[in-house]
């Protein structure tokens, strides 16, 4: 079955550090990937998303991910995290030749950066 | 631009009960989804629907989850009767009718299933 995999359960940074958030996924075909966040107590909103074109997305935030195709990764980066990032950060992948919107999703990494 | 609307946002229950959760998409928005979130793990699509008709209900276990979507607008999701393992939040999400390789899922804030 195709599966959606986020390496890092749980991260904790300092502020000012790097970050760096692992997806893979199974599928072999045709994908529109996607990175949604969710800060404590709000709901799901969408950090970026890649369909086509260029492989490096960048989205709201100062956060951007990269799309390699022959990893099957799409890794969510930010060269310097802020307390305010502290959230749990989902991956999903969609099946570009599907006739349904049907998301796959990752079981997240909660960030939590220390001030 | 109003968001998508669920309620309630918190329900408890017993074992054997039953309960429905309601969403509103936002306006003009013609697909909706409901996923479930267990505790630790991802959403997972349960059903679709493309208007008012179902377009994914794969996942959906039948057996005891039924959803609606008469006028093609707002939705119910109805669990009949619960059990414990159907403790998780609710996610309600919408798109427009765009066509699904630019497809981006607006989601409400979900609600929160306890089952005792």
């Amino acid at each position: 079955a195709q599966s959606v995999s986020q390496h890092n359960h749980h991260v904790i940074l300092s502020e000012a550090a790097s970050l760096e958030l692992g997806c893979n996924y199974s599928y072999g075909g045709t994908v529109n990937l996607f990175w949604y966040v969710q800060y404590p107590g709000q709901h799901l909103q969408l950090l970026l998303k890649y369909f086509s074109g260029d492989p490096l997305v960048k989205g709201i935030k100062g956060f951007e991910a990269e799309f390699i195709k022959s990893k099957f990764s799409f890794n969510l980066r930010k060269p310097s995290v802020q307390w305010s990032d502290t959230a749990e950060y989902f991956c999903a992948v969609r099946h570009g030749s599907s006739n349904t919107g049907k998301l796959i999703f990752g079981q997240g990494t909660t960030l939590q950066v220390k001030p | 631009e109003a968001g998508v609307a669920q309620s309630p946002r918190y329900k408890i229950i017993e074992k054997r009960q039953s309960v429905a959760f309601w969403c509103n998409p936002i306006s003009g928005h013609a697909t909706l989804y409901w996923y479930q979130q267990i505790l630790g793990q991802g959403p997972k699509l349960l059903i679709q629907f493309q208007n008012n008709g179902v377009v994914d209900d794969s996942q959906l276990p039948k057996d005891r989850f039924s959803a609606e979507r008469l006028k093609g607008v707002d939705s119910t999701l109805k669990i009949q009767p619960a059990k414990l393992e159907d403790s998780a939040v609710y996610l309600c999400a919408s798109s427009l009718p765009r066509v699904w390789d630019t497809d981006t899922q607006y989601f409400g804030p979900g609600t929160r299933l306890t089952v005792l």
